[in-house]
């Protein structure tokens, strides 16, 4: 079955620093991943995702993410962090089946808090 | 705005009090997902829909039931509230080649 790791709970920056969030999947195939953003009282919204080809995708908000097929790994990065950055960021990883549709499979997130 | 809506955003009941929770997409996705999210455990699958007229189990699917009326709404029903079913659900939905999931804003529920 697939698993996704999101192996910190929380992750404590100031603000312009940079930042990286870690992601670790496990299964055979390549999978589809994602990365969400939860604010507080919010549904999740999308930063980016990958499916396939360039591993160094771009999402919004300034985000990045690298898929590392030998190291199972999607982490996500963000050069300067700013305060209304502090969230709760998610990593889920899917597989597509015969019918078009797919289940992710979410971490645990990792909740950001941003130093001024 | 385009998007998913659930109603309602906030529940109370006693424990063995019934409720239906409602979600509806207005962007013609084919599946339909219900989570629940509950602190340190991420987002759990309850039922999902991969298109209109199936439903199938996912982690959690105890005490809950599912109803996808049509290609828009997707409804969750909890016969008998159970305490343990105090969580925050959100419904999702998603087109056609494994794109992206869009969340509604979430049900807060509480059962006393």
């Amino acid at each position: 079955a697939q698993s996704v790791t999101q192996p910190d709970i929380h992750i404590t920056v100031s603000e312009g620093a940079s930042l990286e969030l870690r992601c670790n999947y496990s299964y055979g195939a390549t999978p589809y991943l994602f990365w969400y953003v939860q604010s507080p009282g919010q549904g999740l919204q999308l930063l980016l995702k990958y499916f396939s080809g360039d591993t160094l995708v771009q999402g919004i908000k300034g985000f990045e993410a690298e898929f590392k097929r030998s190291q199972s790994s999607f982490n996500l990065r963000k050069p300067s962090v700013h305060w209304s950055d502090a969230a709760e960021y998610f990593c889920a990883v899917a597989y597509g089946s015969s019918g078009g549709s797919y289940i992710p499979t979410f971490g645990r997130g990792t909740s950001l808090i941003v130093h001024p | 705005n385009a998007g998913v809506t659930q109603t309602p955003k906030f529940q109370v009941l006693k424990t063995g009090q019934s409720m239906t929770l409602q979600c509806a997409q207005d962007m013609n996705h084919n599946s339909m997902y219900w989570y629940r999210q509950d602190p340190g455990m991420g987002l759990r699958l309850i039922y999902y829909s991969a298109s209109e007229g199936t439903t199938d189990k996912g982690e959690v699917p105890n005490g809950y039931n599912v109803s996808r009326l049509n290609k828009r709404e997707f409804s969750l029903r909890l016969e008998s509230a159970a305490p343990s079913q105090t969580s925050v659900y959100f419904c999702a939905s998603s087109g056609q080649n494994n794109q992206p999931q869009h969340f509604g804003d979430g049900t807060r529920l509480s059962i006393l």
